[in-house]
């Protein structure tokens, strides 16, 4: 298996575009996590899914973040409009039930 | 609310003695605590977990000790290796499968 693939893993934008984050977990897993690491605050979770459903998003820092699973293959996380504060790491991972989590290598995000 | 804490951004420790990383955590109504491992522009590894109706357990060099009592887990490397430098994640994962983590401690041995 190829792991928690996220795309891109660099993302440089301009002020008040919008970035979309994908994630493809890995198969057979049910649950789906969006995390943002800052030397601030560390793994900040931002939502997670379980069955593709969105469990709890009280992570997402304001109405300009969404995350979208749209089948249990693929998680969009997406920011707009982007601002230079949302520069971080995103990272997404997957788990099956009751089992540890893999995560992607992450996408680094920066908003200039 | 950060219901998991790492109060030490970081440690540093001589390679060959034990690095002990520690967490604490304010509610006890979950199931499982994990460590994670981070190395620089990597996602974080799964290192080790122990479950709430334990107090230890052991993998290799890594022991996880939980004090419940304490609202407490610690992390044991012995011997501590240079291949060991990281940032160090404590997370804590509830019946809903929530996995939320601390804000890391980052890792030194010294050669």
């Amino acid at each position: 298996d190829a792991g928690v693939i996220q795309s891109p893993r660099h993302e440089v934008t301009e002020m008040g575009q919008e970035v979309t984050l994908r994630c493809k977990p890995i198969s057979g897993h049910n649950s789906l996590f969006w995390y943002r690491q800052t030397m601030m605050r560390g793994l900040e979770l931002l939502i997670y899914f379980n069955n593709n459903v969105p469990i709890d998003d009280s992570g997402m820092p304001e109405d300009r973040f969404s995350a979208k699973m749209p089948n249990a293959s693929f998680s969009t996380l997406k920011i707009q409009p982007s601002e230079p504060r949302d520069s971080a790491v995103y990272f997404c991972a997957s788990s099956r039930e009751r089992a540890e989590a893999f995560f992607g290598q992450g996408t680094r995000l920066t908003v200039v | 609310d950060q219901q998991v804490k790492q109060n030490s951004p970081s440690l540093s420790v001589q390679e060959g003695r034990i690095s002990i990383l520690n967490c604490d955590y304010t509610n006890s109504m979950f199931d499982y605590f994990l460590w994670y491992k981070k190395y620089p522009a990597e996602g974080p590894t799964f290192l080790i977990s122990i479950s709430s109706i334990k107090d230890k357990n052991e993998d290799g060099r890594f022991t996880v000790f939980l004090n419940k009592s304490a609202k407490h887990l610690s992390l044991h490397i012995v011997p501590s290796q240079p291949g060991d430098s990281a940032v160090y994640f404590c997370g804590r994962q509830g019946g809903s499968e929530k996995l939320v983590f601390g804000k890391g401690t980052k890792l030194t041995v010294n050669p």
